[in-house]
């Protein structure tokens, strides 16, 4: 069966850092885009993070310089290095899979999410 | 780049519901649409505006016009109660979503 189980949330304190991993089973994560989506606590959906299937990387502006997606082959497995964390980066991280933008850029299978509690 | 979404659309059992999303030249784009149940991870139900997943049923299909993609979902259950959103890509704001729809089946 085809997943992605995310791993790495926690409860952290503002100003603390924290690392996120995403491994999938039966399809392999370099040659896709994979991303990162998170939900703060009733509130809706937000693209934070995407690598591309050519390795560049895009961040949504709130956290660009201070998040960093990677992945690793070897593992299956896809990152996202959190630091300097507020408390609005509190959330709900999910690990998508997606697709180039030129098809709409839609975001095909989703993890079941790990939760990031910044605690001021 | 923004998509706006009604927090809420309300229909009766059995009845048509319509879950608009609108942007600029949103018609333009490839828009879809996933739909989230309590405590569930959001799923795909349409994507390239018109094209539904394998095993998303019939009765969900999507449409657009010039500023505006709509979901229709129709002889809709109970089930179907859940949070909906759009989603389309545009270089400047790649990868954006709608605020999200509350679907109410009462």
């Amino acid at each position: 069966e085809v997943q992605l189980v995310e791993s790495g949330g926690g409860v952290v304190q503002a100003g603390g850092s924290l690392r996120l991993a995403c491994t999938a089973s039966a399809m392999s994560v370099t040659g896709t885009y994979m991303s990162w989506v998170r939900q703060a606590p009733g509130k809706g959906l937000e693209c934070v993070s995407v690598i591309y299937n050519n390795d560049y990387t895009h961040y949504k502006v709130s956290v660009r310089g201070r998040f960093t997606i990677s992945r690793d082959s070897s593992k299956n497995t896809v990152f996202l290095e959190m630091s300097s964390l507020t408390t609005d980066d509190t959330a709900v991280y999910y690990c998508a899979r997606n697709h180039e933008p030129a098809a709409g850029g839609y975001f095909d299978l989703w993890g079941r999410g790990t939760l990031v509690i910044v605690s001021s | 780049y923004e998509l706006t979404q009604p927090p809420s659309v309300s229909v009766s059992p059995g009845q048509t519901a319509n879950i608009t999303c609108s942007g600029d030249k949103l018609g333009g784009r490839f828009a879809c649409w996933y739909h989230q149940k309590p405590g569930q991870s959001p799923e795909l139900l349409i994507f390239q505006t018109t094209k539904r997943p394998s095993g998303v049923p019939e009765r969900f299909s999507g449409s657009s016009s010039a500023h505006t993609a709509t979901l229709t979902i129709t002889e809709t259950q109970p089930s179907d109660e859940a949070d909906y959103y759009c989603q389309a890509w545009d270089v400047l704001t790649p990868w954006v979503f709608g605020g999200g729809t509350r679907l109410t089946v009462l």
